[in-house]
């Protein structure tokens, strides 16, 4: 079984661009959840959606948003860019009542 | 605010010793914790789990053991091994079966041989 799969694995971007993560979760998997993850700060909660629909969110500010689609592929989008969203961007997916299954990240680069 | 914390930032053992990795939690809702381990240029594996019912799980190599009065949970791995060498961090939610899990920052286990 293929695992999760994230798009694209690397990527720099200047202040104030915006930019679209992508996410392919396990077949069969409905959920898929977002982190983001920066040196001393751990592995922090963006978002979760389950059947096109968000379920849980963290505490970020509304310049990071995401969605589901029907086939449960997800993105995730950051605008205007700023420096302090450099960072490993882990999606995962996870079938019901199952643990979460990760990615290998997106590593995002704002100069 | 850390609501899950790993004190640690760093351990280094002898191959086939005990490594043990702990990890502190302030929000007492917090009833399902895990294990992940992290190689570079990878995401997260899981390891093991535990609910807020037992407290202690075991899977092999791996033990983990809550301790819910002193918000407190801890990983041991017996014997360590070289492969084991990784950034070991544990998470916690609210309630099994949702994954809003919150991170610790944690743990780079070095395992000399």
């Amino acid at each position: 079984k293929a695992g999760v799969t994230q798009t694209p694995r690397y990527l720099i971007k200047t202040r104030g661009q915006q930019v679209t993560l992508s996410c392919s979760p396990i077949s069969g998997h409905r959920s898929v959840s977002w982190y983001q993850q920066t040196p001393g700060q751990g592995l922090q909660f963006l978002f979760e959606y389950f059947s096109e629909t968000q379920r849980n969110k963290g505490n970020f500010p509304g310049r990071f948003s995401g969605r589901q689609f029907s086939n449960s592929r997800s993105e995730m989008n950051v605008s205007t860019l700023e420096l302090g969203d450099s960072a490993l961007y882990l999606c995962a997916s996870s079938s019901f009542l199952d643990t979460q299954y990760f990615g290998p990240g997106t590593r995002l680069t704002v100069l | 605010d850390q609501q899950v914390k790993q004190n640690s930032p760093s351990l280094s053992v002898q191959e086939g010793r005990i490594s043990i990795l702990n990890c502190d939690y302030t929000n007492s809702m917090f009833d399902y914790f895990l294990w992940y381990k992290k190689y570079p240029a990878e995401g997260p594996t899981f390891l093991i789990s535990i609910s807020s019912i037992k407290d202690k799980n075991e899977d092999g190599r791996f033990t983990v053991f809550l301790n819910k009065s002193a918000k407190h949970l801890s990983l041991h791995i017996v014997p360590s091994q070289p492969g084991d060498s990784a950034v070991y961090f544990c998470a916690a939610s609210e309630a099994s079966g949702t994954y809003k899990y919150i991170f610790g920052t944690g743990t780079r286990l070095k395992v000399l041989a």
